[in-house]
Protein backbone atom coordinates (compact mmCIF):
# COMPACT_ATOMS: atom_id res chain seq x y z
CA UNK A 1 0.00 0.00 0.00
CA UNK A 2 2.09 3.09 -1.18
CA UNK A 3 -0.07 5.64 0.36
CA UNK A 4 0.54 9.18 -0.21
CA UNK A 5 3.20 9.39 -3.21
CA UNK A 6 4.54 12.96 -4.18
CA UNK A 7 7.22 13.50 -7.05
CA UNK A 8 10.17 14.80 -6.80
CA UNK A 9 11.55 15.03 -4.00
CA UNK A 10 13.64 17.66 -4.45
CA UNK A 11 13.66 20.85 -6.98
CA UNK A 12 15.14 23.67 -8.24
CA UNK A 13 13.67 26.47 -10.28
CA UNK A 14 14.59 29.61 -11.60
CA UNK A 15 12.72 32.84 -10.63
CA UNK A 16 9.67 32.72 -13.29
CA UNK A 17 9.52 28.94 -14.47
CA UNK A 18 6.40 26.94 -13.67
CA UNK A 19 6.34 23.85 -12.50
CA UNK A 20 4.13 20.79 -10.90
CA UNK A 21 4.01 19.00 -8.16
CA UNK A 22 2.44 15.60 -8.25
CA UNK A 23 0.67 14.05 -6.23
CA UNK A 24 -1.14 10.43 -6.22
CA UNK A 25 -2.80 8.74 -3.19
CA UNK A 26 -4.22 4.83 -3.81
CA UNK A 27 -6.54 4.68 -0.76
CA UNK A 28 -9.38 6.11 -2.71
CA UNK A 29 -9.21 8.95 -0.41
CA UNK A 30 -12.22 12.03 -1.25
CA UNK A 31 -10.52 14.79 0.81
CA UNK A 32 -7.04 16.34 -0.84
CA UNK A 33 -5.33 18.81 0.34
CA UNK A 34 -1.59 21.02 -0.67
CA UNK A 35 0.09 22.64 2.37
CA UNK A 36 3.54 24.58 2.59
CA UNK A 37 5.67 24.36 5.49
CA UNK A 38 7.94 27.46 6.66
CA UNK A 39 10.27 27.11 9.64
CA UNK A 40 8.22 28.13 12.69
CA UNK A 41 4.94 28.79 10.72
CA UNK A 42 3.76 25.33 10.71
CA UNK A 43 1.75 23.93 8.28
CA UNK A 44 -0.32 26.38 5.75
CA UNK A 45 -3.32 25.52 3.34
CA UNK A 46 -2.87 26.12 -0.04
CA UNK A 47 -5.62 24.64 -1.63
CA UNK A 48 -8.09 21.83 -0.95
CA UNK A 49 -10.59 19.21 -3.00
CA UNK A 50 -13.61 17.55 -1.84
CA UNK A 51 -13.88 14.86 -4.30
CA UNK A 52 -12.63 14.51 -8.30
CA UNK A 53 -13.79 18.08 -9.76
CA UNK A 54 -14.25 20.08 -6.60
CA UNK A 55 -11.53 22.53 -5.88
CA UNK A 56 -11.13 25.85 -3.33
CA UNK A 57 -9.00 27.64 -2.30
CA UNK A 58 -7.39 27.40 1.14
CA UNK A 59 -4.84 30.36 3.46
CA UNK A 60 -2.52 30.71 1.19
CA UNK A 61 -3.75 30.24 -2.62
CA UNK A 62 -2.22 32.80 -4.60
CA UNK A 63 0.90 31.99 -7.17
CA UNK A 64 -0.57 28.25 -7.46
CA UNK A 65 -3.18 26.24 -9.21
CA UNK A 66 -4.96 22.84 -9.03
CA UNK A 67 -7.01 20.38 -10.43
CA UNK A 68 -8.68 17.21 -9.49
CA UNK A 69 -9.66 15.45 -12.96
CA UNK A 70 -9.28 11.55 -10.96
CA UNK A 71 -10.00 11.06 -7.47
CA UNK A 72 -6.29 9.17 -6.87
CA UNK A 73 -4.70 12.76 -8.65
CA UNK A 74 -4.15 16.54 -7.00
CA UNK A 75 -1.53 18.01 -8.96
CA UNK A 76 -0.31 21.47 -7.79
CA UNK A 77 0.80 23.91 -10.38
CA UNK A 78 3.23 26.64 -9.71
CA UNK A 79 2.41 29.29 -12.32
CA UNK A 80 5.27 31.63 -12.17
CA UNK A 81 8.12 30.78 -9.25
CA UNK A 82 9.00 33.04 -6.86
CA UNK A 83 11.86 33.20 -3.92
CA UNK A 84 8.81 33.57 -1.31
CA UNK A 85 7.51 29.69 -2.96
CA UNK A 86 10.72 27.90 -1.63
CA UNK A 87 9.36 25.79 0.93
CA UNK A 88 8.49 22.55 1.55
CA UNK A 89 5.46 21.48 0.12
CA UNK A 90 3.06 18.41 1.78
CA UNK A 91 0.25 16.36 -0.18
CA UNK A 92 -2.05 15.10 2.43
CA UNK A 93 -5.30 13.10 2.33
CA UNK A 94 -8.02 11.70 4.28
CA UNK A 95 -11.20 9.04 3.35
CA UNK A 96 -13.73 11.94 3.84
CA UNK A 97 -13.86 15.50 4.36
CA UNK A 98 -16.07 14.85 7.63
CA UNK A 99 -13.38 16.56 10.03
CA UNK A 100 -13.07 13.15 12.29
CA UNK A 101 -10.28 11.18 10.07
CA UNK A 102 -6.53 12.32 10.29
CA UNK A 103 -4.68 13.15 7.23
CA UNK A 104 -2.11 10.37 5.24
CA UNK A 105 0.65 12.67 4.28
CA UNK A 106 3.37 12.30 1.78
CA UNK A 107 6.91 12.85 2.16
CA UNK A 108 7.00 16.52 1.19
CA UNK A 109 8.69 17.77 -2.07
CA UNK A 110 11.65 20.43 -1.01
CA UNK A 111 11.57 23.32 -3.64
CA UNK A 112 14.07 26.42 -3.81
CA UNK A 113 13.32 29.03 -5.76
CA UNK A 114 16.70 31.34 -6.91
CA UNK B 1 -12.18 30.79 12.92
CA UNK B 2 -9.36 28.53 14.37
CA UNK B 3 -6.47 28.68 15.85
CA UNK B 4 -3.99 26.52 17.41
CA UNK B 5 -0.76 27.66 19.54
CA UNK B 6 1.36 25.22 21.09
CA UNK B 7 3.02 26.96 23.71
CA UNK B 8 6.38 25.87 23.42
CA UNK B 9 8.58 26.10 20.50
CA UNK B 10 11.44 23.84 21.97
CA UNK B 11 11.35 21.21 24.90
CA UNK B 12 14.54 19.21 25.29
CA UNK B 13 14.66 17.08 27.90
CA UNK B 14 16.64 13.55 29.28
CA UNK B 15 15.91 10.49 28.42
CA UNK B 16 13.56 8.64 30.18
CA UNK B 17 12.24 12.03 31.27
CA UNK B 18 8.78 12.49 31.51
CA UNK B 19 7.07 15.07 29.08
CA UNK B 20 4.61 17.01 28.40
CA UNK B 21 4.19 19.44 25.27
CA UNK B 22 1.29 21.51 25.33
CA UNK B 23 -1.27 22.74 22.73
CA UNK B 24 -4.48 25.06 23.25
CA UNK B 25 -6.64 25.83 20.82
CA UNK B 26 -9.93 28.30 20.31
CA UNK B 27 -12.98 27.68 17.76
CA UNK B 28 -16.11 29.14 17.37
CA UNK B 29 -17.79 25.61 15.71
CA UNK B 30 -17.19 21.82 17.35
CA UNK B 31 -13.44 20.65 16.31
CA UNK B 32 -11.75 17.17 16.42
CA UNK B 33 -8.54 17.36 17.63
CA UNK B 34 -4.84 15.46 16.32
CA UNK B 35 -1.44 15.08 16.86
CA UNK B 36 1.29 14.43 14.24
CA UNK B 37 4.28 13.93 14.26
CA UNK B 38 6.95 14.49 12.18
CA UNK B 39 10.65 12.70 12.15
CA UNK B 40 13.78 14.41 10.24
CA UNK B 41 12.46 15.04 6.56
CA UNK B 42 9.95 12.87 6.40
CA UNK B 43 5.96 13.97 6.17
CA UNK B 44 3.62 14.09 9.21
CA UNK B 45 2.12 11.06 10.96
CA UNK B 46 -1.04 10.87 12.53
CA UNK B 47 0.34 9.90 16.12
CA UNK B 48 -3.31 10.14 17.79
CA UNK B 49 -6.69 12.17 17.98
CA UNK B 50 -9.76 13.06 19.85
CA UNK B 51 -12.99 12.78 18.75
CA UNK B 52 -15.52 12.28 21.43
CA UNK B 53 -15.54 10.27 24.71
CA UNK B 54 -13.58 9.64 27.34
CA UNK B 55 -10.71 12.45 26.97
CA UNK B 56 -7.80 10.73 27.46
CA UNK B 57 -6.43 9.28 24.03
CA UNK B 58 -3.51 7.14 23.92
CA UNK B 59 -0.85 5.72 21.17
CA UNK B 60 0.66 2.72 20.64
CA UNK B 61 4.00 4.07 21.16
CA UNK B 62 3.36 5.46 24.66
CA UNK B 63 2.20 8.76 24.18
CA UNK B 64 -1.27 10.38 25.71
CA UNK B 65 -3.26 13.19 25.00
CA UNK B 66 -5.86 14.73 27.73
CA UNK B 67 -8.64 17.06 25.87
CA UNK B 68 -9.76 19.43 28.21
CA UNK B 69 -13.03 21.55 27.13
CA UNK B 70 -12.88 23.98 30.05
CA UNK B 71 -9.59 25.01 29.58
CA UNK B 72 -9.77 24.16 25.12
CA UNK B 73 -6.41 22.14 25.78
CA UNK B 74 -5.36 19.05 24.29
CA UNK B 75 -1.88 18.61 26.55
CA UNK B 76 0.64 15.99 24.82
CA UNK B 77 2.41 13.53 27.25
CA UNK B 78 4.54 10.64 27.93
CA UNK B 79 5.80 9.52 31.24
CA UNK B 80 9.55 7.89 29.79
CA UNK B 81 10.76 9.13 26.98
CA UNK B 82 13.45 7.53 24.29
CA UNK B 83 16.10 8.80 22.20
CA UNK B 84 13.74 7.53 19.22
CA UNK B 85 11.03 10.19 20.32
CA UNK B 86 12.95 13.46 18.63
CA UNK B 87 10.80 15.02 16.46
CA UNK B 88 8.69 17.38 15.93
CA UNK B 89 4.92 17.81 17.25
CA UNK B 90 2.21 19.05 15.45
CA UNK B 91 -1.14 20.06 17.39
CA UNK B 92 -4.32 20.30 14.50
CA UNK B 93 -8.10 20.75 14.97
CA UNK B 94 -9.91 20.30 12.20
CA UNK B 95 -13.61 21.04 11.86
CA UNK B 96 -16.72 19.27 10.11
CA UNK B 97 -16.12 20.97 6.94
CA UNK B 98 -12.79 19.33 6.80
CA UNK B 99 -10.66 22.28 7.34
CA UNK B 100 -7.67 21.51 9.40
CA UNK B 101 -5.14 24.13 11.33
CA UNK B 102 -2.07 23.48 12.73
CA UNK B 103 0.14 24.83 15.15
CA UNK B 104 3.60 25.92 14.76
CA UNK B 105 5.21 22.87 15.65
CA UNK B 106 6.73 21.51 19.10
CA UNK B 107 10.52 20.14 18.56
CA UNK B 108 11.19 17.51 21.34
CA UNK B 109 14.68 16.89 21.43
CA UNK B 110 15.78 13.51 23.72
CA UNK B 111 19.12 13.62 25.17
CA UNK B 112 21.31 10.87 26.50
Amino acid sequence: NAGVTQTPKFQVLKTGQSMTLQCAQDMNHEYMSWYRQDPGMGLRLIHYSVGAGITDQGEVPNGYNVSRSTTEDFPLRLLSAAPSQTSVYFCASSYEGSGSDGYTFGSGTRLTVV
Amino acid sequence: AQSVTQLDSQVPVFEEAPVELRCNYSSSVSVYLFWYVQYPNQGLQLLLKYLSGSTLVESINGFEAEFNKSQTSFHLRKPSVHISDTAEYFCAVRTNAGKSTFGDGTTLTVKP
